[in-house]
């Protein structure tokens, strides 16, 4: 079946500019996460959604940030007044369950403010 | 959640077994052992995890000491697909609570050649 998928793959943004990043997790999965992978750094976690809600937002950098669910299926993550650091790949992820061990991975989308 | 220590990279020649070490010494009896990997510009992929016997399937064995200190990631026959950056994960398994985001660390860079 299909897997994790995201859009749009690759991103380039003016700084200050806001961007929108969409993520359509594996049909049926009631969790979904939001992780990012910046140069020279490792994947940092942003944000947990199990159904429509986000019960841990722990690792959003700023309030620039901000993440939404809807129907419990595709996710939109928001960065508004985008920032040169903001630069990185966004990887959504979803699993099963709230308690599946096996989180699967989309593609990512790569942004780059300018 | 336990730390992990893992080499930051290892060569393997094709057709030979593939044996990643992680060093996780401050593990906690209800954290389970996680491997993960990345092949460049994916999305990291789901291989193997366990709590403390060894565990096998159709891409790896994984390997936990008795003391739970260690673990190894055993790639059985290497091929030049198995090139990737690879990540030991601890985490509490998500049935005793909390949310099953991952932290990844460095990983270690796997090279497969011919």
């Amino acid at each position: 079946g299909a897997g994790v998928s995201q859009s749009p793959s690759n991103k380039v943004t003016e700084k200050g500019k806001d961007v929108e990043l969409r993520c359509d997790p594996i049909s049926g999965h009631t969790a979904l996460y939001w992780y990012r992978q910046s140069l020279g750094q490792g994947l940092e976690f942003l944000i947990y959604f199990q159904g429509n809600s986000a019960p841990d937002k722990s690792g959003l950098p700023s309030d620039r940030f901000s993440a939404e669910r809807t129907g419990g299926s595709v996710s939109t993550l928001t960065i508004q007044r985008t920032q040169q650091e903001d630069s990185a790949v966004y990887l959504c992820a979803s699993s099963a369950t709230w308690n599946s061990y096996e989180q699967y991975f989309g593609p990512g989308t790569r942004l780059t403010v300018t | 959640d336990a730390k992990t220590t893992q080499p930051p990279s290892m060569d393997c020649a094709e057709g030979r077994a593939a044996n990643l070490p992680c060093n996780h010494s401050t593990i906690s009896g209800n954290e389970y052992v996680y491997w993960y990997r990345q092949i460049h510009s994916q999305g990291p992929q789901y291989i193997i995890h366990g709590l403390k016997n060894n565990e096998t399937n159709e891409m790896a064995s994984l390997i936990i000491t008795e003391d739970r200190k260690s673990s190894t990631l055993i790639l059985p026959h290497a091929t030049l697909r198995d090139t990737a950056v690879y990540y030991c994960i601890v985490r509490v398994s998500p049935l005793s609570g909390g949310y099953n985001k991952l932290i990844f660390g460095a990983g270690t860079r796997l090279a497969v050649h011919p």
